[in-house]
C-alpha cells in the first residue's frame, strides 16, 4: 500500500463547475501537505500548502486538511478549461528533510 | 528567466549507455533534488543535496549517481542503461523550508 493514495481519474468536467480533489494518506507524521499542478510535457509547479489541518485558499482553490481522517481536498471553484492539467497532492513531515511523497497524480479535464 | 533548468529536455539512447543529465538552479536555493516519474505519473524522490552534501538517498540502484558541484547545480549521471530506466527525470530545489519545491521541465529518458 502506497503511503499516499490519490484517484489518477481522469476527471472530466464542464465549464464552471466545482472540483473535488482527493488524496487520503497513512503516515500520521506527515504535517505539510501540498497541491502542485502538472500540465502535460511540464514540470510540477506549487498551487498551495498547508501545515497541518484547516482549510486554506487563495483565488479559485481551497485545500483542507483533516489530519484525524488523514484525508486531504483541494477545490476548484468556476473551473476553466485552462485548470485541464494534472493535480498531485504531496505531503512531507516536520524534519524538513525535504522528502516530498507524492500522490499518483489526478488528471482533470475541463471542458468548454 | 528560467528559475530550475535541466538539459537536455529529451535523450532517447541504447541499453548500456552512460547519460548525464545537468540541471541549474537561479533561485539562491540550498537544497536541490532528483525526482523520477514513471509513465503513470507517480513522482519519486531518488536524491536530495543541501549546499553540496548528501541528504537523501532513496534505494536508487548504484548506476545513478548525483553530483553537485556547486549550490546551484546537481548533474545525474547513470551508467549502463537499462529498458527500465525509461522515464521522466525532474530536477528541483528548495529554500531551507523544503515545502516548496521548484521543479524543471523534465527530462524524458528513453532506452531502447
Amino acid at each position: 500500500q502506497k503511503e499516499v493514495e490519490q484517484d489518477p481519474g481522469p476527471l472530466s468536467v464542464p465549464e464552471g463547475a466545482i472540483v473535488s480533489l482527493n488524496c487520503t494518506y497513512s503516515n500520521s507524521a506527515f504535517q505539510y501537505f501540498m497541491w502542485y499542478r502538472q500540465y502535460s510535457r511540464k514540470g510540477p509547479e506549487l498551487l498551495m500548502y498547508t501545515y497541518s489541518s484547516g482549510n486554506k485558499e487563495d483565488g479559485r482553490f481551497t485545500a483542507q486538511v483533516d489530519k484525524s481522517s488523514k484525508y486531504i481536498s483541494l477545490f476548484i471553484r468556476d473551473s476553466q478549461p485552462s485548470d485541464s492539467a494534472t493535480y498531485l497532492c504531496a505531503m512531507t513531515g516536520s524534519s524538513n528533510t525535504g522528502k516530498l511523497i507524492f500522490g499518483q497524480g489526478t488528471t482533470l479535464q475541463v471542458k468548454p | 528567466d528560467t528559475a530550475v533548468s535541466q538539459t537536455p529536455k529529451y535523450l532517447v539512447t541504447q541499453m548500456g549507455n552512460d547519460k548525464s543529465i545537468k540541471c541549474e538552479q537561479n533561485l539562491g536555493h540550498d537544497t536541490m533534488y532528483w525526482y523520477k516519474q514513471d509513465s503513470k505519473k507517480f513522482l519519486k524522490i531518488m536524491f536530495s543535496y543541501n549546499n553540496k552534501e548528501l541528504i537523501i538517498n532513496e534505494t536508487v540502484p548504484n548506476r545513478f549517481s548525483p553530483k553537485s558541484p556547486d549550490k546551484a547545480h546537481l548533474n545525474l549521471h547513470i551508467n549502463s542503461l537499462e529498458l527500465g530506466d525509461s522515464a521522466v527525470y525532474f530536477c528541483a530545489s528548495s529554500q531551507d523550508n523544503h515545502v516548496e519545491a521548484f521543479f524543471g521541465q523534465g527530462t524524458r529518458l528513453t532506452v531502447v
